[in-house]
């Protein structure tokens, strides 16, 4: 039973490309958290997802950013003209039910890192 | 809205020191809390949880107990090892989870 799948690894993009990172949810899971850890700092929410549904977006930043979970395939996390403060961890979970009232834990990937030359 | 305080590292310790990592939250409602665990370039993987008040989370010698009177859910392990050397990250869920800000740990031999 595969776990949370992320790709790429490892990410090097120029100053103004384009990045997209890709999140497989475990079996069973349609709800996709996206998290950024930047170096000597802690996990900041980005943005919470149900299949084609932002639900919670409050820390995606307002430009540049954006986040989709279509019916089919995996999440996709898309930084447009990159900065070199976009360079960091940038980490996705799942969850097989919504967090309200519910006890249940998230499952992780192992990261998409980010390196903005 | 919810935020979870934990203690900042570096925590270094000696092999077999008794460990402590803090850990308060402010939340609406009945949160569940967590403690994960981040080892050198890999993601979290969950440690333990407890899901109400006076629930005792454990797992590989690591013990917290939820303290609704406290806000408080600490990491505690009696005797710790080199390989219990990681990031250490409190966490609660309501509506969403959210996450401290990390606990680095070092263990010396």
């Amino acid at each position: 039973n595969a776990g949370v799948m992320q790709n790429p690894r490892h990410l090097v993009r120029r100053r103004g490309q384009e990045a997209r990172l890709r999140c497989s949810p475990m079996k069973g899971h349609s709800h996709v958290y996206w998290y950024r850890q930047l170096p000597e700092e802690g996990l900041k929410f980005m943005v919470y997802l149900q299949k084609e549904n932002i639900i919670d977006e409050s820390g995606m930043p307002k430009e540049r950013f954006s986040a989709e979970f279509p019916k089919e395939g995996p999440s996709i996390l898309r930084i447009q003209q990159v900065v070199r403060g976009d360079s960091a961890a940038y980490f996705c979970a799942s969850s097989p039910s919504a967090g309200t009232g519910g006890s249940g834990e998230l499952f992780f990937g192992e990261g998409s890192r980010l390196t903005v030359l | 809205g919810d935020s979870v305080t934990q203690m900042e590292g570096p925590v270094t310790l000696s092999e077999e020191a008794f460990l402590t990592i803090n850990c308060t939250y402010t939340a609406t409602g009945y949160p569940s809390l967590f403690w994960y665990v981040q080892y050198p370039g890999e993601g979290l993987q969950l440690l333990l949880k407890a899901t109400k008040a006076d629930d005792k989370g454990s797992n590989k010698g690591f013990e917290a107990t939820y303290r609704k009177e406290t806000t408080s859910f600490h990491l505690e392990k009696g005797s710790v090892q080199v390989s219990d050397s990681a990031v250490y990250f409190c966490a609660l869920r309501s509506a969403q989870v959210t996450f401290g800000i990390g606990t680095k740990l070092q263990v010396i031999p």
